[in-house]
C-alpha cells in the first residue's frame, strides 16, 4: 500500500463546476499538506500548502486537512479551462527527514 | 536563470548505456531534490540534498543509481547500465528551505528514454 493514495482520475467538468480533488494517507506523523499543479510537459507548481489539520482559502481554491480520516481536500470554485492540469497532493513529516511524498496525482479537466 | 535549468531536456539511450543528468537550482537554494515520474505512478521520491550532503537517498531505487552536489549548486544524477524500466521523466527541485512548507521548484524535467 502507498503511503499517499489518489485517485488519479481523468476527470472532466464543465467550466462553473466545483471541482473536489482528495487525498488519503496512512501515515499519521505527516503534518505538511500540499497541492501542486502540473501542466502537461512541466514541473509542478505549488499551489497551497496547509500545517496540520483545518482549512485555508486562496481565492477560488480551498484546501482541507481532515488528521483524524487521514483525508485531504482541494475545492476549486467556478473551475475554468486553464484549470485544466494535474493535480498533485504532498505530505512531509516534520523531523527525521526532509522528504515530500507525493500522490499519483488526479489529471482535471475543465471543459468550456 | 530564474529557474531550476534542467539539461537535457530529453535524452534517448540504448539499454546497457550509462547516462548523466543534470539540475541547475535556483541561485541560493540550499535543498535540492530529485524525484521521477512515471506514467500513473506520480512523484516517486529519489534523493535530496541539503548543500553537498545526501542525508536522504533511500529512494535510489538500485546501486545503479547516484547523484552528486557540488559547491552546494549543481547536480548530477547518474543512471548506469540503464534499463528499460528507468524510462521515465526526471524532476528537480530546489527549495530555499529544507522540509516543512518550503516551497519546491521544480524544473521541466528530463524525458529519459531506454530502448
Amino acid at each position: 500500500q502507498k503511503e499517499v493514495e489518489q485517485d488519479p482520475g481523468p476527470l472532466s467538468v464543465p467550466e462553473g463546476a466545483i471541482v473536489s480533488l482528495n487525498c488519503t494517507y496512512s501515515n499519521s506523523a505527516f503534518q505538511y499538506f500540499m497541492w501542486y499543479r502540473q501542466y502537461s510537459r512541466k514541473g509542478p507548481e505549488l499551489l497551497m500548502y496547509t500545517y496540520s489539520s483545518g482549512n485555508k482559502e486562496d481565492g477560488r481554491f480551498t484546501a482541507q486537512v481532515d488528521k483524524s480520516s487521514k483525508y485531504i481536500s482541494l475545492f476549486i470554485r467556478d473551475s475554468q479551462p486553464s484549470d485544466s492540469a494535474t493535480y498533485l497532493c504532498a505530505m512531509s513529516v516534520t523531523s527525521g527527514t526532509y522528504k515530500y511524498i507525493f500522490g499519483t496525482g488526479t489529471r482535471l479537466k475543465v471543459l468550456a | 536563470g530564474a529557474g531550476v535549468s534542467q539539461s537535457p531536456s530529453n535524452k534517448v539511450t540504448e539499454k546497457g548505456k550509462d547516462v548523466e543528468l543534470r539540475c541547475d537550482p535556483i541561485s541560493g537554494h540550499t535543498a535540492l531534490y530529485w524525484y521521477r515520474q512515471s506514467l500513473g505512478q506520480g512523484l516517486e521520491f529519489l534523493i535530496y540534498f541539503q548543500g553537498n550532503s545526501a542525508p536522504d537517498k533511500s529512494g535510489l531505487p538500485s546501486d545503479r543509481f547516484s547523484a552528486e552536489r557540488t559547491g552546494g549548486s549543481v547536480s548530477t544524477l547518474t543512471i548506469q547500465r540503464t534499463q528499460q524500466e528507468d524510462s521515465a521523466v526526471y524532476l528537480c527541485a530546489s527549495s530555499l528551505q529544507l522540509g516543512g512548507a518550503g516551497e519546491l521548484f521544480f524544473g521541466s524535467g528530463t524525458q529519459l528514454s531506454v530502448l
